[in-house]
Order: structure tokens, then sequence, then C-alpha cells
């Protein structure tokens, strides 16, 4: 099984401040079709997850552009350019080139 | 809107079953796998098993192969999850998860989420 790293585990973050945080894969997530399949899901307090980020860098339909995802073979980040009130809870990053698995998770907290 | 609405959760004790459902609504059922996916009280994700659109091809984690069996019925717009010699570690919030990708694909990842049914096991 390919094991997803997050770091850091927690974030306390200022409003209108940024934020990142930090996902690295244990083999390539490069598949041999030329994408590299590695998702971002926030999951927020009390509500099952919500797909943020497909394919590195590509925001699923109505997220909001302060969500920057970056990244390539085993490397990947997530940017929040001002991080908000609504943007608190656990960040997931997960693979899809082989068997899915997700990151431990980042809790984003406000200060 | 899509709608996933997870059931048949509940206390079980270890070595017994118990089938979960999902009924689906807000989008064309057949034209998209679907997945099981759970979370442990406190811990992260683990994706446990995905059915193709048309119900023939099905995969499934290492950690419940042999024991469980996910399942759809296209008429109902209903996905299923059997689950046999049930383990405390299997304790978790199960989801019910839409496919990314119309059709199928070679990769697995979700775009919509149910909200949940929790299964615990104890005796």
């Amino acid at each position: 099984d390919i094991v997803m790293t997050q770091t850091p585990l927690s974030l306390s973050v200022t409003p209108g401040q940024p934020a990142s945080m930090s996902c690295k894969s244990s083999q390539s997530l490069l598949h041999r079709d030329g994408k590299t399949y590695l998702y971002w899901y926030l999951q927020k307090p009390g509500q099952s997850p919500q797909l943020l980020i497909y394919e590195v860098s590509s925001r699923f339909s109505g997220v909001p552009d302060r969500f920057i995802g970056s990244g390539s073979g085993t490397d990947f980040t997530l940017k929040i350019s001002r991080v908000e009130a609504e943007d608190v809870g656990v960040y997931y990053c997960m693979q899809g080139t082989h068997l899915p698995t997700f990151g431990g998770g980042t809790k984003v907290e406000i200060k | 809107e899509v709608q996933l609405v997870e059931s048949g959760g509940g206390l079980v004790q270890p070595g017994r079953s118990l089938r979960l459902s999902c009924a689906a609504s807000g989008f064309t059922f057949d034209d998209y796998a679907m997945h099981w996916v759970r979370q442990a009280p406190g811990k992260g994700l683990e994706w446990v098993s995905r059915v193709s659109w048309n119900g023939v091809n099905t995969e499934y984690a290492d950690s419940v192969k042999g024991r469980f069996t996910i399942s759809r019925d296209n008429a109902k717009n209903s996905l299923y999850l059997q689950m046999n010699s049930l383990r405390a570690d299997d304790t978790a919030l199960y989801y019910c998860a839409k496919d990314r990708i119309y059709g199928g694909s070679h990769t697995i990842s979700f775009d919509y989420w149910g909200h949940g049914t929790r299964v615990t096991v104890s005796s």
C-alpha cells in the first residue's frame, strides 16, 4: 500500500492569513496515463468529507480560488491564500493512482 | 442535488453480520461506480470497497477482503455492503460515496459523500 504522510498535524491560523500543508507519498503518484491522482478533502466538524482539489491542482465545483493545490511525484502541497473561519476542519490528502489511501490529516483551527 | 443516505448500522457482536444500504438520488445512479469508505472513531479515512456502474466489477481493501461484499441495485438506485465475520476493528462510521468519473475509471476518487451510518462491533 502507498503510505500518505501529512504535515503538520495541526495549524492555528489568523483569519486573512495564508496556510500551507504538505502531503508526501511513499511512491510516485504519476500514473502510466500521464496523470497524477492526488486529491484533497476537507472534513468540517461534524460533517462528512468534501472534495476540494482533484488531480493535484484542479478545484472541484464551487470551491473558492483561495484553495491552491500543487506538487508532483511524491510531494504535494495545499495552500489557502487567505484563511476564513469556514475553513476550519481536518484536511486529508488521498491518492487514487493505486488502490486509494488517505493521509492522516492536518487539522486547521482559527486563532 | 446529489444525495446519499446510508442506513443499516448498529451494534453487533463480533463474528455476526450486518448489511448496510445507501439510497442515492440527484444523479443518474447507473452512470457511476460507487464506494464505501469508513472512519473509525477519532481516526482517519479508509477506503473499503468499490463496485462498477453495472455491478460486475468489485474491489476491496485487504482488511475486508473475503468478509465484505459490495453490491448495487440500479433499479432501486441503491448500494449495499454485506459485512460478515465482523471484528472489533470494523467499528466505524461507514460512508457511501459517489465516484467522480462518469462511467468509471481505472482510478478511484469520490466527489460526494453521505452522512454515514455507524457500526459498532462489541460483545
